[in-house]
């Protein structure tokens, strides 16, 4: 199957400052790049969708302005949480798709963001 | 998208084959039916993907029926480490997916 990837892993910031987290879809070009949160024991929640070279769609109640996706290029997407605050401590994860029918949309290991 | 439904959670022992089904009554004629495994703390691993009748790998068997309302994941003689939680999915290629709770299986020796 198809690799993704994200970078970092893990991270811990303190409140009020901003973390990038990016997503690499490393032997594909990715046209969509999704990004997704996922709390304790919850399931995955779209948070917004990118396609390269324009302007993310953003899910209902997810802040833009927060939330700064950039899909500059068929291989890169990244994920800028802006002015972060405790309540964002959350797992993100990426995933990648191509407009091929029988090409499934393959998933990052996730990011674990911490904020004290 | 499409909604789906799928038992909460499932208990085998190892080496035993287990079936999950997953109804999909509104599926589209352009969805594919796809399954994926998380483990904690990680992301979704591609299981497989199917549109009509029977697909296998590796991994595991997709069962679809002619009306495509429904589907079944069959995992043969599964190990402890497949203890995850299973989540079924319809899409249109290219689109978001819509995670539901999916099925927590636990495999136990």
């Amino acid at each position: 199957g198809a690799v993704v990837s994200q970078h970092p892993s893990w991270v811990i910031c303190k409140s009020g400052t901003s973390v990038k987290i990016e997503c690499r879809s490393l032997d594909f070009q990715a046209t969509t790049m999704f990004w997704y949160r996922q709390f304790p024991k919850q399931s995955l929640m779209l948070m917004a969708t990118s396609n390269e070279g324009s302007k993310a769609t953003y899910e209902q109640g997810v802040e833009k302005d927060k939330f700064l996706i950039n899909h500059a290029s068929l291989t890169l997407s990244t994920l800028t949480v802006t002015s972060a605050h405790p309540e964002d401590s959350s797992f993100y994860i990426c995933s990648a798709s191509t407009r091929d029918p029988n090409r499934a949309q393959y998933f990052g290991p996730g990011t674990r963001l911490t904020v004290t | 998208l499409a909604k789906t439904t799928q038992p909460i959670s499932m208990d085998s022992y190892e080496g035993q084959e287990v079936n999950i089904t997953c109804s999909h009554n509104n599926i589209a004629t352009n969805d594919y039916i796809t399954w994926y495994q998380q483990f904690p703390s990680q992301g979704p691993r591609f299981i497989i993907q199917g549109y009509k009748t029977k697909v296998t790998n590796e991994v595991a068997s997709l069962f679809i029926p002619a009306d495509r309302k429904s589907s079944t994941l069959s995992l043969p003689r599964v190990s402890l480490s497949d203890t995850a939680v299973y989540y079924c999915l319809v899409k249109d290629s290219g689109y978001a997916l819509n995670f539901g709770k999916g099925t927590s299986l636990l495999v136990t020796p």
